[in-house]
């Protein structure tokens, strides 16, 4: 069963954009991770937030985790074409350090 | 560095075939995992490794069996091949610990016919 659920499931943009993607998640966490998955490819690691942490920084990522609301977003600003992929949420759930994926959200950034 | 290497990288099988999976990793990494990736399923985790001898069952095992033949190496076997187990299989690993993020082979696309 999936604990973290990404929104929206597809998002199709124009290269230079932003692109927002949430997660929603149903018990507490320790942590949240993203990941990317380029098409044919396995999953990479973007980015970790912990549960008292509220907002982190890579590069042209941003990642926002609101504990009270269950909720997490990642935000690629600048959007390249290289962009283009799945983006998938990870939990880990009732202290497990095995992570849950969500489903993902598939992002297509137009040249 | 090759990170985490899966053979093979597709595979065709008739129903009641058996098969392993191979999986190595090159980075001295306690925990491997086995997932199996679905349209419309995200991923789903089918077996996994803590430390080099052990093993436990994940969300989704049956019709599965593992080895954890060293600490470098986490096979997948399918005893009698079903259509239903035709999928994305993804080999993962990690250090052991919270927030440890999971390292991935690129997959085995496996289709049962």
């Amino acid at each position: 069963s999936q604990q973290g659920e990404e929104d929206p499931q597809a998002l199709s943009i124009q290269e230079g954009e932003n692109a927002t993607m949430n997660c929603s998640y149903k018990t507490s966490i320790n942590n949240l991770q993203w990941y990317r998955q380029n098409s044919g490819r396995g999953l990479v690691h973007l980015i970790l937030i912990r549960s008292n942490e509220r907002e982190k920084h890579s590069g042209r990522l941003r990642v926002t985790l609101d504990t009270s609301k269950k909720s997490s977003s990642l935000l690629i600003t600048a959007s390249r074409a290289a962009d283009t992929a799945s983006y998938f949420c990870a939990t880990d759930v009732g202290g497990s350090y095995i992570p849950t994926f969500g489903r993902g959200t598939s992002l297509i950034v137009h040249p | 560095n090759a990170g985490v290497t899966q053979t093979p990288k597709f595979q065709v099988l008739k129903t009641g075939q058996s098969m392993t999976l191979q999986c190595a990793q090159d980075m001295n990494h306690n925990s491997m995992y086995w997932y199996r990736q679905d349209p419309g399923m995200g991923l789903r985790l089918i077996y996994y490794s803590a430390s080099e001898g052990t093993t436990d069952k994940g969300e989704v095992p049956n019709g599965y069996n593992v080895s954890r033949l060293n600490k470098r190496e986490f096979s997948l076997r399918l005893e009698s091949a079903a259509p239903s187990q035709t999928s994305v299989y993804f080999c993962a690993s990690s250090e052991r610990g919270l927030g440890q993020p999971q390292h991935f082979g690129d997959g085995t696309r496996l289709s049962i016919l």
